[in-house]
Protein backbone atom coordinates (compact mmCIF):
# COMPACT_ATOMS: atom_id res chain seq x y z
CA UNK A 1 0.00 0.00 0.00
CA UNK A 2 1.53 3.27 -1.50
CA UNK A 3 1.62 5.67 1.20
CA UNK A 4 3.15 7.78 -1.07
CA UNK A 5 2.23 7.95 -4.90
CA UNK A 6 3.14 10.00 -8.16
CA UNK A 7 0.30 9.06 -10.50
CA UNK A 8 2.46 10.73 -13.25
CA UNK A 9 5.10 8.54 -14.68
CA UNK A 10 6.33 10.87 -16.79
CA UNK A 11 5.98 13.90 -18.19
CA UNK A 12 7.37 16.06 -21.28
CA UNK A 13 7.89 20.06 -21.44
CA UNK A 14 9.09 22.57 -23.53
CA UNK A 15 12.18 24.43 -22.30
CA UNK A 16 11.06 27.47 -21.37
CA UNK A 17 7.98 26.40 -19.89
CA UNK A 18 6.70 25.63 -16.58
CA UNK A 19 7.54 22.05 -15.20
CA UNK A 20 5.20 20.84 -12.20
CA UNK A 21 4.81 17.55 -10.85
CA UNK A 22 2.81 16.27 -8.57
CA UNK A 23 2.52 13.95 -5.20
CA UNK A 24 -0.13 12.67 -2.68
CA UNK A 25 0.02 11.02 0.90
CA UNK A 26 -1.95 9.28 2.95
CA UNK A 27 -0.48 9.97 6.26
CA UNK A 28 -1.65 12.82 7.92
CA UNK A 29 1.09 12.73 10.02
CA UNK A 30 4.16 13.31 7.45
CA UNK A 31 6.50 16.49 9.23
CA UNK A 32 8.51 16.78 5.95
CA UNK A 33 8.36 16.57 2.46
CA UNK A 34 11.15 16.11 0.11
CA UNK A 35 11.89 15.72 -3.33
CA UNK A 36 14.76 14.02 -4.80
CA UNK A 37 16.03 14.32 -8.39
CA UNK A 38 17.82 11.49 -9.93
CA UNK A 39 19.78 11.36 -13.29
CA UNK A 40 20.28 8.13 -15.04
CA UNK A 41 23.27 5.31 -13.45
CA UNK A 42 23.39 7.88 -10.48
CA UNK A 43 22.20 7.72 -7.00
CA UNK A 44 18.98 10.15 -5.84
CA UNK A 45 20.41 13.87 -5.17
CA UNK A 46 18.14 15.92 -2.46
CA UNK A 47 16.59 18.61 -4.41
CA UNK A 48 14.06 21.14 -2.21
CA UNK A 49 11.87 20.20 1.03
CA UNK A 50 8.74 21.79 2.80
CA UNK A 51 7.89 21.10 6.36
CA UNK A 52 4.77 20.38 7.15
CA UNK A 53 4.14 23.78 8.78
CA UNK A 54 4.22 25.74 5.76
CA UNK A 55 2.52 25.68 2.08
CA UNK A 56 5.36 27.22 -0.06
CA UNK A 57 9.24 26.64 -0.13
CA UNK A 58 11.01 28.51 -2.88
CA UNK A 59 14.57 28.01 -4.27
CA UNK A 60 15.72 29.20 -6.99
CA UNK A 61 14.04 27.97 -10.09
CA UNK A 62 12.22 25.25 -7.88
CA UNK A 63 9.28 26.33 -5.75
CA UNK A 64 7.28 23.41 -3.41
CA UNK A 65 4.28 23.82 -2.48
CA UNK A 66 1.76 22.19 0.09
CA UNK A 67 -1.95 21.32 0.45
CA UNK A 68 -2.29 19.56 3.93
CA UNK A 69 -6.28 19.45 3.60
CA UNK A 70 -5.99 17.69 -0.07
CA UNK A 71 -2.56 15.70 1.07
CA UNK A 72 -1.32 16.74 -2.16
CA UNK A 73 2.51 18.53 -2.92
CA UNK A 74 3.58 20.17 -6.06
CA UNK A 75 6.85 20.91 -7.69
CA UNK A 76 7.26 23.79 -9.68
CA UNK A 77 10.32 24.22 -12.00
CA UNK A 78 10.37 27.52 -13.86
CA UNK A 79 12.20 27.79 -16.37
CA UNK A 80 12.94 24.34 -17.03
CA UNK A 81 16.11 23.75 -18.69
CA UNK A 82 17.30 20.40 -20.32
CA UNK A 83 19.68 20.15 -17.52
CA UNK A 84 16.06 19.37 -15.54
CA UNK A 85 15.81 16.27 -17.75
CA UNK A 86 15.67 13.44 -14.90
CA UNK A 87 13.21 11.46 -12.72
CA UNK A 88 11.95 13.26 -9.81
CA UNK A 89 11.16 11.58 -6.64
CA UNK A 90 8.76 12.82 -3.97
CA UNK A 91 9.53 11.75 -0.69
CA UNK A 92 7.90 11.72 3.37
CA UNK A 93 9.16 11.57 6.47
CA UNK A 94 7.25 9.87 9.14
CA UNK A 95 8.41 11.03 12.93
CA UNK A 96 6.66 7.79 14.22
CA UNK A 97 9.04 5.08 12.38
CA UNK A 98 11.67 7.95 11.59
CA UNK A 99 11.66 6.56 8.41
CA UNK A 100 11.36 8.71 4.46
CA UNK A 101 8.87 7.38 2.07
CA UNK A 102 9.33 7.49 -1.56
CA UNK A 103 6.77 7.54 -4.33
CA UNK A 104 7.10 5.52 -7.69
CA UNK A 105 8.53 8.73 -9.07
CA UNK A 106 7.74 10.79 -12.23
CA UNK A 107 10.47 11.15 -15.50
CA UNK A 108 10.66 14.33 -16.64
CA UNK A 109 11.83 15.47 -20.15
CA UNK A 110 12.50 18.72 -21.31
CA UNK A 111 13.07 19.40 -24.95
CA UNK A 112 14.41 22.50 -26.59
CA UNK B 1 34.16 14.05 1.30
CA UNK B 2 33.61 10.56 -1.22
CA UNK B 3 30.32 10.05 -0.56
CA UNK B 4 28.54 6.75 -0.15
CA UNK B 5 30.55 3.91 -2.13
CA UNK B 6 28.85 1.08 -3.42
CA UNK B 7 29.58 -1.80 -5.09
CA UNK B 8 29.36 -3.94 -7.37
CA UNK B 9 27.67 -1.03 -9.98
CA UNK B 10 26.35 -3.94 -11.81
CA UNK B 11 25.84 -7.91 -11.15
CA UNK B 12 24.69 -10.57 -13.25
CA UNK B 13 24.12 -13.47 -11.72
CA UNK B 14 22.11 -16.97 -12.41
CA UNK B 15 18.69 -17.65 -10.48
CA UNK B 16 19.82 -19.68 -7.17
CA UNK B 17 23.15 -17.82 -6.65
CA UNK B 18 24.05 -16.05 -3.52
CA UNK B 19 24.35 -12.46 -4.46
CA UNK B 20 26.41 -9.56 -1.97
CA UNK B 21 26.06 -5.62 -2.20
CA UNK B 22 28.52 -4.27 -0.50
CA UNK B 23 27.75 -0.22 1.19
CA UNK B 24 30.47 2.19 2.70
CA UNK B 25 28.79 4.87 4.16
CA UNK B 26 30.13 8.61 4.63
CA UNK B 27 31.96 9.07 7.47
CA UNK B 28 30.52 10.21 10.61
CA UNK B 29 27.14 9.24 9.43
CA UNK B 30 25.10 7.69 12.13
CA UNK B 31 22.33 5.58 9.99
CA UNK B 32 22.29 3.46 6.93
CA UNK B 33 19.75 2.80 5.08
CA UNK B 34 18.77 0.21 2.02
CA UNK B 35 16.75 0.72 -0.75
CA UNK B 36 15.55 -1.19 -3.32
CA UNK B 37 14.24 0.64 -6.79
CA UNK B 38 12.04 -1.02 -8.58
CA UNK B 39 9.25 0.52 -11.64
CA UNK B 40 6.36 -0.51 -10.16
CA UNK B 41 7.41 0.42 -6.57
CA UNK B 42 9.64 3.45 -6.82
CA UNK B 43 12.41 3.77 -3.93
CA UNK B 44 11.40 1.16 -1.10
CA UNK B 45 13.39 1.09 2.04
CA UNK B 46 14.56 -2.32 3.10
CA UNK B 47 16.34 -1.82 6.35
CA UNK B 48 18.22 0.63 8.39
CA UNK B 49 20.60 0.79 10.76
CA UNK B 50 21.61 3.43 13.50
CA UNK B 51 24.51 2.87 15.30
CA UNK B 52 25.52 -0.40 13.45
CA UNK B 53 22.12 -1.36 14.95
CA UNK B 54 19.83 -2.57 12.59
CA UNK B 55 15.94 -0.91 13.39
CA UNK B 56 13.82 -1.47 11.47
CA UNK B 57 13.81 -4.62 8.63
CA UNK B 58 9.95 -4.66 8.08
CA UNK B 59 10.97 -3.80 4.34
CA UNK B 60 13.09 -6.99 3.83
CA UNK B 61 11.03 -8.78 1.53
CA UNK B 62 11.68 -12.37 3.05
CA UNK B 63 14.29 -14.65 4.13
CA UNK B 64 16.54 -14.85 1.48
CA UNK B 65 17.56 -11.32 1.94
CA UNK B 66 19.92 -10.25 5.10
CA UNK B 67 21.72 -7.31 6.12
CA UNK B 68 24.60 -6.78 8.16
CA UNK B 69 26.69 -3.63 9.57
CA UNK B 70 29.92 -5.62 10.95
CA UNK B 71 31.52 -2.19 11.99
CA UNK B 72 30.46 2.19 11.06
CA UNK B 73 32.11 1.90 7.37
CA UNK B 74 30.59 -1.26 6.12
CA UNK B 75 27.22 -2.85 5.63
CA UNK B 76 26.42 -5.88 3.08
CA UNK B 77 23.17 -6.70 1.74
CA UNK B 78 23.11 -10.57 0.78
CA UNK B 79 20.03 -12.50 -1.27
CA UNK B 80 20.54 -15.87 -0.82
CA UNK B 81 19.14 -17.64 -3.05
CA UNK B 82 18.47 -15.03 -5.56
CA UNK B 83 15.64 -15.36 -8.13
CA UNK B 84 14.94 -13.30 -11.45
CA UNK B 85 12.38 -11.13 -9.73
CA UNK B 86 15.09 -10.09 -7.28
CA UNK B 87 16.11 -8.18 -10.58
CA UNK B 88 16.74 -3.98 -9.41
CA UNK B 89 18.74 -1.35 -8.65
CA UNK B 90 19.75 -1.69 -4.67
CA UNK B 91 20.94 1.54 -3.23
CA UNK B 92 22.78 2.61 0.23
CA UNK B 93 22.42 5.67 1.65
CA UNK B 94 23.46 7.48 4.86
CA UNK B 95 22.68 10.47 7.00
CA UNK B 96 23.58 11.89 10.12
CA UNK B 97 20.43 11.16 11.61
CA UNK B 98 17.37 9.15 10.89
CA UNK B 99 15.13 10.46 7.96
CA UNK B 100 13.15 12.92 9.47
CA UNK B 101 14.44 16.24 8.92
CA UNK B 102 13.59 17.62 12.30
CA UNK B 103 17.14 19.42 12.60
CA UNK B 104 17.70 19.82 8.69
CA UNK B 105 18.60 16.80 8.28
CA UNK B 106 18.82 14.77 4.49
CA UNK B 107 19.62 11.42 3.14
CA UNK B 108 22.89 10.51 0.75
CA UNK B 109 22.45 8.10 -1.63
CA UNK B 110 25.19 5.44 -3.33
CA UNK B 111 25.11 5.48 -7.23
CA UNK B 112 23.15 2.16 -6.84
CA UNK B 113 23.88 -1.64 -7.52
CA UNK B 114 22.24 -3.38 -10.72
CA UNK B 115 21.41 -6.21 -9.97
CA UNK B 116 20.52 -8.82 -12.70
CA UNK B 117 19.13 -12.48 -11.68
CA UNK B 118 18.79 -14.80 -15.23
Amino acid sequence: DQQVKQNSPSLSVQEGRISILNCDYTNSMFDYFLWYKKYPAEGPTFLISISSIKDKNEDGRFTVFLNKSAKHLSLHIVPSQPGDSAVYFCAASDPNTDKLIFGTGTRLQVFP
Amino acid sequence: DAGVIQSPRHEVTEMGQEVTLRCKPISGHDYLFWYRQTMMRGLELLIYFNNNVPIDDSGMPEDRFSAKMPNASFSTLKIQPSEPRDSAVYFCASSLRGGTLSSGNTIYFGEGSWLTVV
